[in-house]
């Protein structure tokens, strides 16, 4: 069973470009979250997301960021018109449709603002 | 609202020894309490986690957790540390009242474990 896939691992990006992080979560699970990592810092909560559906979109900046999970296909982050400070590292979490369980974190992607 | 506080940014052991990385935490309903580690550039990795039942948890690598409710702390532990275990140390709540709830983490505390 795979576990939580994230691509690209890197992502270099010049300011006022867009950037697409994809997730793809493990095998039977409906539930992503999105979280950023700043530098030497924990991670912070963006969405969460379940299939077709934004349940919880607290903790992503009002402007230039979207996130979507449709019926087909990988959970996408998108980033409009990226800033050095979007520069962080952010990963993709994904959990069971039942159950109290743990979230299970993709590797991340890197993203550095030029 | 849920918050958790890592009050030590670094620990520093002799291999060997017994570690304990702190945690407490604030909720208002049930806690469900989490202990992620995290090595350069890669993901988290669940360790362990306490839901109900027994307050000392026991989890990968060794790795150990005791939930003190009255203290609302969630300590990891490991009886003798490894070089290997040196790494960052997340720990996380999340309000067991509510479903699949955003998990809430901690600063993180950065182990180093010294041969």
């Amino acid at each position: 069973n795979a576990g939580v896939m994230q691509n690209p691992r890197h992502l270099v990006r010049r300011r006022g470009q867009e950037a697409r992080l994809r997730c793809s979560p493990m095998k039977g699970h409906s539930h992503v979250y999105w979280y950023r990592q700043l530098p030497e810092e924990g991670l912070k909560f963006m969405v969460y997301l379940q299939k077709e559906n934004i349940i919880d979109e607290s903790g992503m900046p009002k402007e230039r960021f979207s996130a979507e999970f449709p019926k087909e296909g990988p959970s996408i982050l998108r980033i409009q018109q990226v800033v050095r400070g979007d520069s962080a590292a952010y990963f993709c979490a994904s959990s069971a449709r039942q159950g109290l369980g743990e979230q299970y974190f993709g590797p991340g992607t890197r993203l550095t603002v030029t | 609202a849920q918050s958790v506080a890592q009050p030590e940014d670094q620990v520093n052991v002799a291999e060997g020894n017994p570690l304990t990385v702190k945690c407490t935490y604030s909720v208002s309903g049930n806690p469900y309490l989490f202990w992620y580690v995290q090595y350069p550039n890669r993901g988290l990795q669940f360790l362990l986690k306490y839901i109900t039942g027994d307050n000392l948890v026991k989890g990968s690598y060794g790795f150990e957790a005791e939930f003190n409710k009255s203290q609302t702390s969630f300590h990891l532990k490991k009886p003798s540390a490894l070089v290997s275990d040196s790494a960052l140390y997340f720990c996380a709540v999340r309000d067991g009242v509510s479903g699949n709830t955003p998990l809430v983490f901690g600063k993180g505390t950065r182990l180093s474990v010294i041969a």
